[in-house]
């Protein structure tokens, strides 16, 4: 089971602007981990989105982008175009669980 | 350019031992900092990481997992290879294997993933 909450969905209308939120615990996010989101699209492999709370990989736009605070974190997508469809999961690492943990994933729909 | 693919049964029964081979390019398991990991994603659901192994063999396994699990590399073959004793229908998923660089803490590169089905 997921260690990171985040809403199921999210939905917004050509060009307006959404967030993702990503909820963790003292022990991943609040200790001080690093958060990163993955983006994906249907029937394909997730792809790296955000790395380091709101650094972006070479070639993904800067509609995209990334924050946290505390014990969460947040993705804001501005712009949103039809090609932003898919799911969307945070991802960090847990101190006592010494290992990775996701987010529950949020699923993207564009109006 | 990085790149990582998947392999192993796309069936197997309740009980069994799966075993899953990554093969990869475009970077080396000898390399100080590197890892590759494993992740799976039940149809629908959302996704787990499995384990890790680094390039100096050092391991890592989700506690909640580790006494099904086992990885291994082999190096000169750029393969990382991971078995799961006792499967059961739940363990019905896509693994993923991904690549982690140097003193980072998230996957920047992933195969396209091979589903497997537990099944009598």
């Amino acid at each position: 089971q997921s260690v990171l909450t985040q809403p199921p969905s999210v939905s917004g209308a050509p060009g307006q602007r959404v967030t993702i939120s990503c909820t963790g615990s003292s022990s991943n996010i609040g200790a001080g981990s690093d958060v990163h989101w993955y983006q994906q699209l249907p029937g394909t492999a997730p792809k790296l989105l955000i790395y380091g709370n709101s650094n972006r990989p070479s070639g993904v736009p800067d509609r995209f982008s990334g924050s946290k605070s505390g014990t969460s974190a947040s993705l804001a997508i501005s712009g949103l175009q039809a090609e932003d469809e898919a799911d969307y999961y945070c991802q960090s690492y847990d101190s006592s669980l010494s290992g990775y943990v996701f987010g529950t994933g949020t699923k993207v729909t564009v109006l | 350019q990085i790149t990582l693919k998947e392999s192993g049964p796309t069936l197997v029964k309740p009980t069994q031992t799966l075993t899953l081979t990554c093969t990869f390019s475009g970077f080396s398991l000898s390399t100080t900092g590197v890892a590759v990991g494993w992740i799976r994603q039940p149809p629908g659901k959302a996704l787990e990481w499995l384990a890790l192994i680094y390039w100096d063999d050092d391991k890592r396994y989700s506690p909640s997992l580790k006494s099904r699990l086992t990885i291994t590399k082999d190096t000169p073959k750029n393969q990382v290879v991971l078995t799961m004793t006792n499967m059961d229908p739940v363990d019905t998923a896509t693994y993923y294997c991904a690549h982690r660089r140097l003193a980072s803490y998230y996957f920047d590169s992933w195969g396209q993933g091979t589903l497997v089905t537990v099944s009598s």
